[in-house]
């Protein structure tokens, strides 16, 4: 069956950087878009990023526009999110998703989540 | 594109039925999935594409509506039910979820 184990998180400093990835199995990983979203303490669900199943395609939301790379590796079956010049409201459990297509689509599988905490 | 969810929150009893409802801020057709989410789990897609019910999904969950209203209908809400849930737009880029609603037990 489709397992997305998230890793990587940890406490850090606001202003640093920090990496996280995701491992997957059980689906044929070059087939489908690879989603990032977190949940901040007490928070809703935000959606944060997603790249296309070949790696080229990336979108992202506002708040982590130009902070946050994400990309992936077809041949690991591995996704990262590098995420630099760290807020505190950056603070959450990072969720990966797959995606349902190989671009678009909702978010069918999902990891039990990385925290992340940014303080000082 | 803006998800505004109602109720952010509501209290019912074992065997109710529950209605929620999401508002895209722009037409969406039919773009838009359900999840529930409970404390420390991964959350769960229960709908896609508005209205299908996805695979291992109890059939008391469905999903109605198109272009900017949509609503998740409980027809008979079970303990296990209790959680939170979402709507998500998957119509563009970026994904956009709405708040939430928390179901909690009355």
């Amino acid at each position: 069956q489709v397992q997305l184990v998230e890793s990587g998180g940890s406490v850090v400093q606001p202003g640093r950087s920090l990496r996280l990835s995701c491992a997957a199995s059980g689906f044929t990983f070059r087939n489908y878009a690879m989603h990032w979203v977190r949940q901040a303490p007490g928070k809703g669900l935000e959606w944060v990023a997603v790249v296309w199943y070949n790696g080229l395609t990336k979108y992202y939301a506002d708040s982590v526009q130009g902070r946050f790379t994400i990309s992936r590796d077809n041949s690991k079956n591995t996704m990262d999110v590098q995420m630099n010049s760290l807020r505190p409201e950056d603070t959450a459990v990072y969720y990966c998703a797959r995606g349902t297509q190989r671009g678009g689509g909702t978010l069918e599988d999902w990891g039990q989540g990385t925290l992340v905490t940014v303080s000082s | 594109i803006q998800m505004t969810q109602s109720p952010s929150s509501l209290s019912a009893s074992v065997g109710d039925r529950v209605t929620i409802t999401c508002r895209a801020s722009q037409d969406i057709g039919n773009y838009l999935g359900w999840y529930q989410h409970k404390p420390g789990r991964a959350p769960k897609l229960l709908i896609y594409a508005a209205s299908s019910l996805q695979s291992g999904v109890p059939s008391r969950f469905s999903g109605s509506g198109s272009g900017t209203d949509f609503a998740l209908t409980i027809s008979s809400l079970q303990p296990e039910d209790f959680a939170s849930y979402y709507c998500l737009q998957d119509y563009n880029y970026p994904r956009t979820f709405g708040q939430g609603t928390k179901v909690e037990i009355k």
